[in-house]
């Protein structure tokens, strides 16, 4: 069974304060590691797609790294905004379950101004 | 990136009724799907609508419970039949410009479903 585990499972944060999250996904035969956003209300956002072991992707002040061989993915988001407040999902491939997503249960963001 | 729009955003049924959620995405796409999240769940795939052949259902879940449609390269619906209470979920459907890979699935807002 593949499993894709998120933490932690909710965050409060305040305003300006740096914060990150972990995705947990299964290392052996990886093919793409991926992370969105999902506020309320609205669709989930595609955020990073990453496939190398080592990848760092950056947007704005939002980066991600991947660890295939020990099967983690970090997301930063650094001097929070309450903008930012929304549901950080995860989502894995394997290149052996005909390359579906497998989605983890979502960290959720409250930045207070 | 596709623009991607579904109707109804939300409604409330009665079980033992049928719901059909439309998805039209502004451009033509070859890959469409189907998700549902349950509350406390995670994003679980339904299935790929495929046009001009029928849908290909994941584990758990089939065509008399789900049907689809998938008319042209921009437009699906989804149907959730004889509703019950366990239906109740967010249902989402989102598009992909390739086979898997590694393309970036564009997601719909959700329709939100609440059956009493």
């Amino acid at each position: 069974i593949l499993n894709v585990e998120q933490s932690p499972q909710s965050l409060h944060v305040q305003e300006g304060d740096s914060t990150n999250f972990t995705c947990s996904f299964p290392s052996s035969n990886f093919y793409a590691l991926h992370w969105y956003r999902w506020e309320t209300a609205k669709s989930p956002e595609a955020l990073f797609v990453m496939t190398l072991n080592g990848d760092e992707k950056k947007k704005g002040r939002i980066s991600a790294t991947l660890n295939t061989k020990e099967g983690y993915s970090y997301l930063y988001i650094k001097g929070s905004q309450p903008e930012d407040s929304a549901t950080y999902l995860c989502a894995f491939t394997n290149a052996g379950n005909n390359r579906k997503l497998i989605w983890g249960l979502g960290t959720s963001l409250a930045v207070n101004p | 990136s596709a623009v991607i729009s579904q109707k109804p955003s939300r409604d409330i049924c009665q079980r033992g009724t049928s719901l059909t959620i439309q998805c039209q995405v502004d451009s033509q796409v070859t890959m469409m799907f189907w998700y549902r999240q349950q509350p406390g769940q995670s994003l679980t795939l339904i299935a790929t609508a495929n046009q001009g052949s029928e849908a290909t259902y994941e584990s758990g879940f089939v065509i008399d419970k789900f049907p689809i449609s998938r008319p042209n390269l921009t437009f699906s619906t989804l149907t959730v039949s004889n509703m019950s209470p366990e239906d109740s979920s967010i249902y989402l459907c989102s598009v992909s410009g390739a086979r898997g890979g590694v393309d970036t699935q564009y997601f719909g807002p959700g329709t939100r479903l609440t059956v009493l």
